[in-house]
């Protein structure tokens, strides 16, 4: 199994609404990541979890709450967003050592209206 | 702060013909990868380079990584109309914690045309 699962796969959501994105992986990778693609740009790096502990948080606002429940899962929650949060955001996973590559999953389309 | 630059940005090829995309990096490493992402869909990963002078081909796609020079090349031997997409390179840096992060150049959009 080499997927990492996102849910949902599109989602639209009022400024004033709380919702959650989630991400799954079963290939026993330690490393789990969210990125945030807007469009016709590259991926850019929002959270790390190494070993179910956040070690890297890229200057993100407040309103993205993410959550690591075990080393399977990853969660980010969503309060008050704005509109310039609507982007693809991007699940990945890795085994956390150098030599290995990171698996993406299918992504969340955010729309914040 | 490492930097990633790819180019060419944009790129129309006609079918059958060879082009080459070029990754350039600003610090030391010796891990470099390259994506691919079709319009509205997540990355695929098309190779993994892990050393000097790495050489991997996969069909009508062929990555080479210098990592004295911090270049890295993707090149397109005979293109078809199925390889338009856009083509990341992203280079791996240790994070801290005992994590690595992956940072992408800008991203190639390739058209190929009949």
């Amino acid at each position: 199994d080499t997927e990492v699962t996102q849910t949902p796969k599109h989602l639209v959501m009022g400024m004033t609404n709380k919702k959650s994105l989630k991400c799954e992986q079963h290939m026993g990778h330690r490393a789990m990541y969210w990125y945030k693609q807007k469009a016709k740009k590259p991926p850019e790096l929002m959270f790390v979890y190494s070993y179910e502990k956040l070690s890297i948080n890229e200057s993100v606002p407040s309103r993205f709450s993410p959550e690591c429940p075990n080393s399977s899962l990853l969660n980010l929650h969503l309060h008050a967003l704005q509109p310039e949060d609507s982007a693809l955001y991007l699940c990945a996973s890795s085994q956390g050592a150098l030599n290995t590559e990171a698996f993406f999953g299918q992504g969340t389309r955010l729309t914040v209206v | 702060e490492l930097k990633v630059e790819q180019n060419p940005l944009f790129l129309s090829m006609q079918e059958g013909k060879n082009y080459t995309i070029y990754c350039n990096y600003s610090t030391t490493s010796d891990r470099l990868y390259w994506y691919r992402q079709d319009p509205g869909k997540s990355l695929e990963s098309l190779f993994v380079l892990l050393s000097n002078g790495a050489v991997k081909q996969e069909g009508r796609l062929m990555a080479s990584l210098d990592t004295k020079a911090r270049l890295s090349t993707l090149h397109i031997t005979a293109a078809v109309h199925d390889l338009s997409a856009t083509y990341f390179c992203a280079v791996i840096s240790y994070s801290g914690a005992g994590s690595y992060q992956l940072t992408f150049g800008k991203g190639t959009k390739l058209s190929v045309i009949p």
